[in-house]
């Protein structure tokens, strides 16, 4: 088992650059999560989507960024434009059902994008 | 609202003693209680998880934690640190869908 893989490993981009991160969750999972790690906020959820569809975003800082997830094996999350103050370390999870009866599921995480934006 | 409470920023141990990280939490309803650690560049890893049982949880690396229902804790334990156990961990505990984690606390084992 791979795990979660996540893409690109480390991405530097100038302001107002598009930014795109890719992950593919553990075959089988049907959730998926996206985190944003700083040194000021800790670990923020941003999104989580289930079979697919988005079901509380309301962790998304701006209209700036944006998820999908097209397939069951892949989502994106995107930035456009790009600012200095989204540099951070960037996380997808999956896990095989959550909340509910699905409370103790354990969530997986991937090795992270680190995002720095000039 | 689900929370978890990390008190402490930063824990010096030496190795081969004994180590605590601390937790506390507030639910409501039946708790599910989750330790994870991360090093450095590195994503989360699950070290272990309390739902139902036995209040002694064991893990990986040999880590176990303890669940006290009465002081709403869920404290991380290892009988004997190693300098490769310096890392940062997290404590989570689910909320209705949400896995709602801890500030992190930062472990350090001396040689």
């Amino acid at each position: 088992d791979a795990g979660v893989i996540q893409s690109p490993r480390h991405e530097v981009t100038e302001m107002g650059q598009e930014v795109t991160l890719r992950c593919k969750p553990i075959s089988g999972h049907d959730y998926l999560f996206w985190y944003r790690q700083t040194m000021m906020r800790g670990l923020e959820l941003l999104i989580y989507f289930n079979n697919n569809v988005p079901i509380d975003d309301s962790g998304m800082p701006e209209d700036r960024f944006s998820a999908k997830m097209p397939n069951a094996s892949f989502s994106t999350l995107k930035i456009q434009p790009s600012e200095p103050r989204d540099s951070a370390v960037y996380f997808c999870a999956s896990s095989l059902g959550s909340g509910g009866k699905y409370r103790g599921e354990t969530q997986y995480f991937g090795p992270g994008t680190r995002l720095l934006v000039l | 609202a689900q929370s978890v409470a990390q008190p402490e920023d930063q824990v010096n141990v030496a190795e081969g003693n004994p180590l605590t990280v601390k937790c506390t939490y507030s639910v409501s309803g039946n708790p599910y209680l989750f330790w994870y650690v991360q090093y450095p560049n590195r994503g989360l890893q699950f070290l272990l998880k309390y739902i139902t049982g036995d209040n002694l949880v064991k893990g990986s690396y040999g880590f176990e934690a303890e669940f006290n229902k009465s002081q709403t804790s869920f404290h991380l334990k290892k009988p004997s640190a190693l300098v490769s156990d310096s890392a940062l961990y997290f404590c989570a505990v689910t909320g209705f869908q949400k896995l709602v984690f801890g500030t992190g606390t930062r472990l350090l084992v001396s040689p």
